[in-house]
């Protein structure tokens, strides 16, 4: 099956630094990529859908200054936390749909744990 | 907009029992269903989809799930568990209507722990 990946898969930093997380589909180019959330024991909330070459698409309440999404090419898109707080420690996964005759089956990344302290 | 109703946040079985994890939706227009499985720290792993045709879809891992259109429910079950299935389950949705059929609503997950 396809496969994406993201990297770092863990990553801890102070309060008040950014953070670029990068998704990337390593077998299949994607136009648009979802960045989620997901905070312990709780479902995944769509934050934004990243699309190649333009602007990112944000859900209502997702601050797009603090998450500043880049799809810069056909099989990476990156998410950057800017200026981290605590509360902003999460488990962030993306997943990119890939074309198929029926239904564009989406594929997750194994997603990464931010931890700000 | 859809919704994912999934009843139980918890479902604890012994090894070798059979169970069963319940989705219901809610949605305006026609959708496709599916299952994910999540194991700890990791990424979302496809387990089935229903997108048409027969009712009652074969995923992998031996579970299966049946729509019921009536109901807005998909099910999913497997007459006999083991000790790796323990994980947590989400259901989703996505509308079936051309280029919208992206984005996936989930429900809240079942953690299924199985015991020995």
């Amino acid at each position: 099956g396809a496969v994406v990946s993201q990297h770092p898969s863990w990553v801890i930093c102070k309060s008040g630094t950014s953070v670029k997380i990068e998704c990337r589909s390593l077998d299949f180019q994607a136009t648009t990529m979802f960045w989620y959330r997901q905070f312990p024991k709780q479902s995944l909330m769509l934050m934004a859908t990243s699309n190649e070459g333009s602007k990112a698409t944000y859900e209502q309440g997702v601050e797009k200054d603090k998450f500043l999404i880049n799809h810069a090419s056909l099989t990476l898109s990156t998410l950057t936390v800017t200026s981290a707080h605590p509360e902003d420690s999460s488990f962030y996964i993306c997943s990119a749909p890939r074309m198929g005759w029926a239904y564009n089956e989406q594929f997750f990344g194994p997603g990464t744990r931010l931890t700000v302290l | 907009a859809q919704s994912v109703t999934q009843l139980d946040s918890q479902v604890p079985v012994f090894e070798e029992a059979p169970v069963e994890l319940r989705c219901n939706y809610s949605s305006s227009v026609s959708v496709y269903l599916f299952w994910y499985v999540q194991y700890p720290n990791q990424g979302l792993q496809l387990l089935l989809k229903y997108l048409s045709g027969s009712t009652l879809v074969k995923g992998i891992n031996g579970f299966e799930a049946e729509f019921n259109k009536s109901q807005t429910s998909f099910h999913l079950r497997k007459p006999s568990v083991h000790i790796s299935d323990t994980a947590e389950y989400f259901c989703a949705v996505t509308p079936n209507s051309g280029g919208s059929n992206y984005k996936l609503t989930f429900g809240k997950g079942t953690l299924l722990t199985v015991n020995p």
